[in-house]
């Protein structure tokens, strides 16, 4: 059972254009959501994260959104500029269970010039 | 401050041998957590170390071990190989173990195990 989701598998936009990711998760004991960024064969570059106990966070052209009610989460990135273009996973934890994230599957951008 | 490292980068074993992955934390942090990704199962979550303890386990079989040393150094085991076990196995650091607050945890390059 996939904890956290990511039902978009790629998402192609226009440099200068706003990219919106998506995330979904079951489980109502994460508090804490993470976004990373990961090129093939390199570690997640971690990006933007926000507690359960906001709604919005933003670094710069990243923004996320966490909608609590409907287990949802968002990554904006406004503009997207070429260099954007990797595979995006979205992240959760619980607190009190230590640092175990569980990711979902990951959206592929790819934003052309 | 430098980043996580792991070493080797790069590892062929056949089936039935067994493998240590080294990782190296970024200075200060004390929590280790070993992560392995798979095209078919992506990012999951293998043990996670503070002060050398295991303080949560994924679903892996015993075959994957590991374990944490007093300057924060982790080393992950994995015995008897099985072809399955090919994979990106990723470390990654974070200052200290989760108390109720989110931790950001910082990833290394990986390490590409490929078993024959």
């Amino acid at each position: 059972d996939q904890q956290v989701k990511q039902n978009s598998p790629s998402l192609s936009v226009q440099e200068g254009r706003i990219s919106i990711l998506n995330c979904d998760y079951t489980n109502s004991m994460f508090d804490y959501f993470l976004w990373y960024k990961k090129y093939p064969a390199e570690g997640p570059t971690f990006l933007i994260s926000i507690s359960s106990i906001k709604d919005k966070n933003e670094d710069g052209r990243f923004t996320v959104f966490l909608n609590k009610s409907a287990k949802h989460l968002s990554l904006h990135i406004v503009p997207s500029q070429p260099g954007d273009s990797a595979v995006y996973f979205c992240a959760a934890s619980e607190g009190y269970a230590g640092n175990m994230l569980t990711f979902g599957g990951g959206t592929r951008l790819m934003v052309k010039p | 401050k430098a980043g996580v490292t792991q070493t080797p980068r790069y590892l062929i074993k056949t089936r039935g041998q067994q493998v240590t992955l080294s990782c190296s934390p970024i200075s200060g942090h004390r929590s280790v957590s070993w992560y392995q990704q798979t095209p078919g199962q992506g990012l999951q979550f293998l043990f996670e170390y503070f002060s050398e303890t295991q303080r949560n386990k994924g679903n892996f079989p015993g075959r994957f071990s590991g374990r944490q040393f007093s300057n924060s150094r982790s080393e992950m085991n994995v015995s008897t190989l099985e072809l399955g076990d090919s994979a990106l196995y990723l470390c990654a650091s974070s200052p200290r173990q989760g108390a109720g607050l989110g931790q950001t945890q910082y990833f290394g390059p990986g390490t590409r195990l490929l078993v024959l």
